[in-house]
């Protein structure tokens, strides 16, 4: 069963500072991972999708890595600013067992980037 | 863009009362998630369908059914309502099997609050 950790639960963080999130996965049977971002009692935004056969992907101060082999993620957020204050989440879509369609989620760090 | 479109967005039941949920895929996507998420939780996996057939199921409680139709919308049918069943309920919709690394979009969720 595949089993997502995120590390730290939360961080607090003043503006301007790069910073790092973490994510591990148990199971590297993957086809891809989602990096989403949720803002309180919101839905799920999609931040950035690597495929299991990508290193890294970058969208604007964004920049998510992946080892499919040792099981981890990063979510690297440059200079962070006080919009980026939201709850983090990283899944993944495996593809063993026959369960090919869901995502599996870890659950969140919430960041908050104080002014 | 066409989103994933959810309704109702609010939604208060009693106990024992039944409730419907509605996703609206994105046009073209042919497989449905649901997802739970209580409070302070990370989302939990239900159920999902492909082209109108249950394609993976996960911790969906016996009282609650779900299908997809003709159309690819899905809904979500609970029944005997708890108190414990309040919560976010997300639906999610991507292109499926036939292209297993696509990426997953989530509505914006139904938030159901039994009392």
């Amino acid at each position: 069963k595949q089993e997502v950790t995120q590390i730290p639960a939360a961080l607090s963080v003043p503006e301007g500072e790069n910073l790092v999130l973490n994510c591990s996965f148990t199971d590297s049977a993957i086809y891809n991972l989602q990096w989403f971002r949720q803002d309180p009692g919101k839905g799920l935004t999609s931040l950035l999708l690597i495929q299991s056969s990508q290193r890294e992907q970058t969208s604007g101060r964004l920049n998510a890595s992946l080892d499919k082999s040792s099981g981890r993620s990063t979510l690297y957020i440059a200079a962070s600013q006080p919009g980026d204050s939201a709850t983090y989440l990283c899944a993944v879509r495996g593809n063993s067992g026959g369960s090919n369609y869901k995502l599996t989620f870890g659950k969140g760090t919430l960041l908050t980037v104080n002014p | 863009a066409a989103g994933v479109i959810q309704s109702p967005r609010h939604l208060i039941k009693e106990k024992r009362e039944t409730a419907t949920l509605k996703c609206y895929p994105i046009p073209r996507h042919d497989t449905v998630y649901w997802y739970q998420q209580g409070p302070g939780q990370d989302p939990q996996f239900l159920i999902s369908f492909y082209e109108k057939m249950q394609s993976d199921k996960g911790s969906i409680p016996d009282r609650f059914s779900a299908q997809q139709f003709s159309d690819y919308h899905s809904e979500l049918n609970m029944s005997s309502l708890e108190l414990g069943d309040s919560a976010l309920y997300f639906c999610a919709s991507s292109l499926g099997a036939r292209v297993l690394r696509a990426e997953a979009f989530f509505g914006q969720g139904t938030r159901l609050t039994v009392v």
